[in-house]
């Protein structure tokens, strides 16, 4: 089946520095991606669609400068959390559309600023 | 916008059947899924309703109803190993996004 890898599963990082979450499809062409943020007892937020060789969109209240997502190819989406702050510590995990219903998620990656 | 609604949480015995309501308002509804989630791991594909029905997927059942806004995942011969949170998502095609709503802690006693 239609899996998606998600690295790294947990990071922690300095309060001030840039994470990069990386998420490939690896063995289907995923041309939307979808990032979601994660709190702990809550739901999946919808923070952005990542669509292939465009700008991704962003959910109301998501700032783009701070989360910049990239989707160069059809393999490939990033998240990358600019100048981290304990409070963007969360859960993220993204997903892809596969045909026409089907939708998978990677792994999840736990981020920690301290 | 998304408007989907579950309870917090609920609580059953292990050989049991729960039934987790989920009700929803979306300007473009095209398809209602449930998935299940155990702490910090991923989200895993349980069913998918498009059209008005019941589905049914071993102990797995799932309802809708476009015209009321509701469905509803039915767990039968629960085990513990079904103590997760199970979230309904809609998936909105006009803005080409999906919506989770909040999620429904299920905890199954012995």
């Amino acid at each position: 089946g239609a899996v998606v890898s998600q690295h790294p599963s947990r990071v922690i990082c300095k309060s001030g520095t840039s994470v990069k979450i990386e998420c490939r499809s690896l063995d289907f062409q995923a041309t939307t991606m979808f990032w979601y943020r994660q709190f702990p007892k809550q739901s999946l937020m919808l923070m952005a669609t990542s669509n292939e060789g465009s700008k991704a969109t962003y959910e109301q209240g998501v700032e783009k400068d701070k989360f910049l997502i990239n989707h160069a190819s059809l393999t490939l989406s990033t998240l990358t959390v600019t100048s981290a702050h304990p409070e963007d510590s969360s859960f993220y995990i993204c997903s892809a559309a596969v045909g026409y219903y089907g939708y998978t998620f990677g792994s999840g990656t736990r981020l920690t600023v301290v | 916008g998304q408007n989907i609604d579950q309870p917090t949480e609920m609580t059953a015995t292990e050989g049991a059947i729960v039934q987790i309501n989920c009700t929803y308002q979306t300007s473009g509804f095209n398809g209602l899924f449930w998935y299940q989630q155990h702490a910090g791991e991923a989200p895993t594909f349980l069913s998918y309703n498009v059209l008005d029905g019941l589905e049914e997927k071993g102990r797995f059942s799932s309802f809708l109803s476009r015209s009321k806004g509701y469905s509803y995942l039915l767990l039968k011969e629960l085990q513990m190993k079904d103590s997760a949170s199970y979230l309904c998502a809609v998936r909105d095609l006009s803005l080409n996004k999906f919506y989770f709503g909040s999620g429904t802690k299920l905890n199954v006693k012995p």
